[in-house]
């Protein structure tokens, strides 16, 4: 079956770093993307990988690794408007979205 | 970039009562939408995939009569909660792919968020 694993919850400090990460397994690959989502609001879209390696974005980088069926999202220099929940999506050989659960990131001062 | 306008923002109705929620693409042709549910604490939740001219594919689990999506134009989607419970009181996101974007394919409207007293 799909499945998308990734940590229901962490933890970081402002100014600090975080990578989030998430482990898939789907039909076919056709990349893996990352969505932040604050409460009560839609996803809003930081990255897509479908290449091995790492994409910088400013703060935010994503990881791939094709052959492990692994990526990562990282934050760089935390501030707390990043407190939200980080969802990583793969997209099957149909280019449907398999979504994680989400991974809540709280920050503290 | 690609927009992806949904009304309401938020509604509250009674239950037995039907609900629609539109979905608009502004600036592109989306010819396939998709509508997802949320519920608190939750990941998004594939619910159909609206097709532009033809019937929706619904998911495993979501009832067609009671979710009635209809899609008939290349910027428009509705999705119409039929006889709403408050079951069904949830945040329904809608989204529409737009190749030519940066977001490669994805972009989301703002979301319903559905309460049924």
């Amino acid at each position: 079956g799909q499945n998308i694993d990734q940590p229901t919850e962490m933890t970081a400090t402002e100014g600090a770093i975080v990578q989030i990460n998430c482990t898939y397994q789907t039909s076919g690959f056709n990349g893996l993307f990352w969505y932040q989502q604050h409460a009560g609001e839609a996803p809003t879209f930081l990255s897509y990988n479908v290449l091995d390696g790492l994409e910088e974005k400013g703060r935010f980088s994503s990881f791939l690794s094709r052959s492990k069926g692994y990526s990562y999202l990282l934050l760089k220099e935390l501030q707390m408007k990043d407190s939200a929940s980080y969802l990583c999506a793969a997209m099957d050989s149909n280019y449907q979205l398999i979504w994680g659960a989400g991974t809540k990131l709280i920050i503290k001062p | 970039g690609a927009v992806v306008s949904q009304h309401p923002s938020w509604v509250i109705c009674k239950s037995g009562t039907s609900v629609k929620i539109e979905c608009r693409s502004l600036d592109f042709q989306a010819t396939t939408m998709f509508w997802y549910r949320q519920f608190p604490k939750q990941s998004l939740m594939l619910m159909a995939t609206s097709n532009e001219g033809s019937k929706a594919t619904y998911e495993q689990g979501v009832e067609k009569d009671k979710f009635l999506i209809n899609h008939a134009s290349l910027t428009l989607s509705t999705l119409t909660v039929t006889s709403a419970h408050p079951e069904d009181s949830s945040f329904y996101i809608c989204s529409a792919r737009d190749l030519a974007g940066d977001s490669h394919g994805y972009t989301f409207g703002s979301g319903t968020r559905l309460t049924v007293v």
